[in-house]
């Protein structure tokens, strides 16, 4: 079984900083995939960003990029110029690759919060 | 693309009473996954399918909770019995498998459950 890990519950920062958010990961599986999702207050959960693991180069998707570290199980992300509008809850999560994948495996959650 | 559609959007209901909930995936979607949230948590895997044949079943899902997706097009989540255990966020997320492998899950707003 997976289990995703999220140590930090809440974040604050000042707008336009950046900041980042960590994510630690245990599998012994080899290729999988890995995602940040932002669930904004009563809202629904959006993808923010995407990394397989078969993937040396770290993904990123405008403003937002990730530190893939597969020896370490290491999936950070990172804000930059951070926005009032990226304050919600950010979920890190974990899925098998393959055609017997099941659902993502999700942490607990980072509540960030922009101020402004 | 009109996005993953749950219904209803929020329901209430004594204990011991049946509920059903109802996800409409993205259309061109094969793959169809059922999540339950509870406060201050991540969503927890129940159970997903692949056109109308459910694949795989988490153990949280007891004998009281049954999926179906007749059609391979929406899918039916229903409860029996309700117990206060049960009041969470139901989720339902959607996503294309086959060809390119994986591809993200779009989830849809939920359905907020509250047992009295």
């Amino acid at each position: 079984a997976q289990t995703v890990t999220q140590s930090q519950p809440e974040m604050s920062v000042q707008e336009a900083e950046t900041v980042t958010l960590s994510c630690t990961y245990d599998t012994s599986e080899n290729n999988y995939y890995l995602f940040w999702y932002k669930q904004p207050p009563s809202r629904q959960m959006i993808l923010v960003i995407r990394q397989e693991a078969y993937k040396q180069q770290n993904a990123t998707e405008n403003r937002f990029s990730v530190n893939f570290q597969k020896a370490a199980k290491s999936f950070s992300l990172k804000i930059s110029d951070s926005q009032l509008g990226d304050t919600a809850m950010y979920f890190c999560a974990f899925m098998k690759a393959g055609g017997g994948a099941d659902g993502l495996t999700f942490g607990k959650g980072t509540h960030l919060i922009i101020q402004p | 693309d009109t996005g993953v559609s749950q219904n209803p959007r929020h329901k209430i209901t004594k204990r011991g009473q049946n509920v059903t909930f109802r996800c409409d995936p993205i259309s061109e979607h094969n793959r169809l996954y059922w999540y339950r949230q509870t406060l201050g948590q991540g969503p927890e895997f129940l159970t997903y399918f692949q056109n109308e044949a459910q694949l795989e079943k988490s153990r949280l899902l007891s004998d009281r909770f049954s999926a179906e997706r007749p059609k391979g097009s929406f899918s039916t989540l229903e409860i029996q019995r309700t117990e206060q255990g049960d009041s969470a966020m139901y989720l339902c997320a959607s996503s294309l498998w086959g060809g390119v492998g994986n591809q993200p899950q779009h989830f849809g707003d939920g359905t907020r459950l509250s047992i009295l």
